[in-house]
């Protein structure tokens, strides 16, 4: 069955720090690989997503995040957090063969400190 | 332009009642998705519909239902609800169907059942 994990459900960081988010998948072939991001009251807005190509994808607001097929992850990176970052993450993946649906991590909630 | 609008907002019934949840998608986008999102579960697949045909559809009891009209514009309505309905219930759009197309999401509507 397809799963998506997102070990970390809350992570606090300060500002100016790195930061790394970690996913990992449960799927039979390569899936199509998303992050999303929500603020309190809002919608998801993409900020990246790997379909296939180069494992290290560039996405908005400074983040990336590097495919590893051997591992199953997909995790999310930024090397400064600012504290307009603190938001809820979702890792989603999909693939051809599921009926082309999103599967959504639990998310992971950050917090930036000043 | 535009982004994916969801109306109501905000919305509150009681047990038993029905609720029908409207989402208009971005101005040329033709595919649109519902999810529902629970701290318990999660954001969980509902259903997509293009060109007014229901191409996708998760794993949720027949209460739940949808449509799409000629327009793109798509509602999605819930019958005889249960407490466990309550959620935030989020739209997508996106120019294809399925993967291939970035989903832009709406702000969601928080129902709420008492």
């Amino acid at each position: 069955a397809q799963s998506v994990t997102q070990p970390d459900i809350h992570i606090t960081v300060s500002e100016g720090a790195s930061l790394e988010l970690r996913c990992n998948y449960s799927y039979g072939a390569t899936p199509y690989l998303f992050w999303y991001v929500q603020s309190p009251g809002q919608g998801l807005q993409l900020l990246l997503k790997y379909f296939s190509g180069d494992t290290l994808v560039q996405g908005i607001k400074g983040f990336e995040a590097e495919f590893k097929r051997s591992q199953s992850s997909f995790n999310l990176r930024k090397p400064s957090v600012h504290w307009s970052d603190a938001a809820e993450y979702f890792c989603a993946v999909g693939a051809m063969y599921t009926g082309n649906q999103f599967y959504f991590g639990t998310g992971t909630s950050l917090t930036v400190i000043p | 332009k535009a982004g994916v609008t969801q109306t109501p907002r905000y919305l509150i019934k009681t047990r038993g009642q029905q609720v029908t949840l409207s989402c208009s998608p971005i101005s040329g986008h033709r595919s649109v998705s519902w999810y529902q999102q629970t701290p318990g579960q999660g954001l969980q697949f509902l259903f997509e519909y293009f060109s007014e045909t229901q191409r996708n559809k998760g794993n949720f009891p027949g209460r739940f239902s949808g449509r799409q009209f000629s327009n793109s514009r798509s509602e999605m309505n819930v019958s005889t609800l249960e407490l466990g309905d309550s959620a935030l219930y989020l739209c997508a759009s996106s120019v294809r169907p399925g993967l291939a197309g970035e989903q832009f999401f709406g702000p969601g509507t928080r129902l709420t059942v008492l």
